[in-house]
C-alpha cells in the first residue's frame, strides 16, 4: 500500500532563517505530487505541484520554492521565512485518475 | 464567486444524530467528487470518492452528487464522538493534463456525548 512521510511534524523558525520540508511517497511510482499549504479558516492553498522528476509548477508567487530530486521526494524550500510563512504544509500524492492522498503535515510557526 | 462554497459552520449535535454536510459548486467540468475528514493538527484522510451523480454508500457514510444542481452531500448516520472533525469536500477536474483539485474550506463538526 501507498505511504506518505512527512517531516519535521513541528518546526518553529525565526524570521529571515532558511526552510527545508520534505516529503517522500512509498508504494507507487510516478505520482503527481503536491504542496499546500493550510490556514486557520481559510481551507487548502495549493502552493506547488510536480508531474515528474524536475518538474515543478507554482501556483502562487511567494516566498517559497519547491523541488523534486527524486521520483518520490518533493522538497519546500524558502532561502528567508517571513511572518506570513507560518501555517500547515500539507504534501499530498495522486495517481493517474486518482485522487488524492494527504501526508501528517508540518506545523511550521515563524516567530 | 469562489469555485466551492462550504458552510464553515461549526455543527454541533447530539451522539445518534444523522448529520448533513453540503458544498455547492459552480463549475462544471468538475468531474470527481471527494469528502476528507480532517482530525485537529491531523493531516486530510479521504472518506468518499465518487464519479458520477448519485449516492454512494460505505458504512455510516452516504455521499450524494447532484450535478445538475451542482450540489454535493456527505450523510454521517449514527454520528459517533469520533465523528468529530472537519469534513472538507473536494472536487477535480483535468486541468493542463493533470486532476487540479479544489477544495471547501471545511465544516467543523462536534458530536455531543
Amino acid at each position: 500500500s501507498q505511504t506518505i512521510h512527512q517531516w519535521p511534524a513541528t518546526l518553529v523558525q525565526p524570521v529571515g532563517s532558511p526552510l527545508s520540508l520534505e516529503c517522500t511517497v512509498e508504494g507507487t511510482s510516478n505520482p503527481n505530487l503536491y504542496w499546500y499549504r493550510q490556514a486557520a479558516g481559510r481551507g487548502l492553498q495549493l502552493l506547488f505541484y510536480s508531474v515528474g522528476i524536475g518538474q515543478i509548477s507554482s501556483e502562487v508567487p511567494q516566498n517559497l520554492s519547491a523541488s523534486r530530486p527524486q521520483d518520490r521526494q518533493f522538497i519546500l524550500s524558502s532561502k528567508k521565512l517571513l511572518l506570513s510563512d507560518s501555517g500547515f504544509y500539507l504534501c499530498a500524492f495522486q495517481r493517474e485518475g486518482e485522487t488524492q492522498y494527504f501526508g501528517p503535515g508540518t506545523r511550521l510557526l515563524v516567530l | 464567486q469562489k469555485e466551492v462554497e462550504q458552510d464553515p459552520g461549526p455543527l454541533s449535535v447530539p451522539e445518534g444524530a444523522i448529520v448533513s454536510l453540503n458544498c455547492t459548486y459552480s463549475n462544471s467540468a468538475f468531474q470527481y467528487f471527494m469528502w476528507y475528514r480532517q482530525y485537529s493538527r491531523k493531516g486530510p484522510e479521504l472518506l468518499m470518492y465518487t464519479y458520477s451523480s448519485g449516492n454512494k454508500e460505505d458504512g455510516r457514510f452516504t455521499a450524494q452528487v447532484d450535478k445538475s444542481s451542482k450540489y454535493i452531500s456527505l450523510f454521517i448516520r449514527d454520528s459517533q464522538p469520533s465523528d468529530s472533525a472537519t469534513y472538507l469536500c473536494a472536487m477535480s477536474g483535468n486541468s493542463g493534463g493533470y486532476q487540479k483539485v479544489t477544495f471547501g474550506t471545511g465544516t467543523k463538526l462536534q458530536v455531543i456525548p
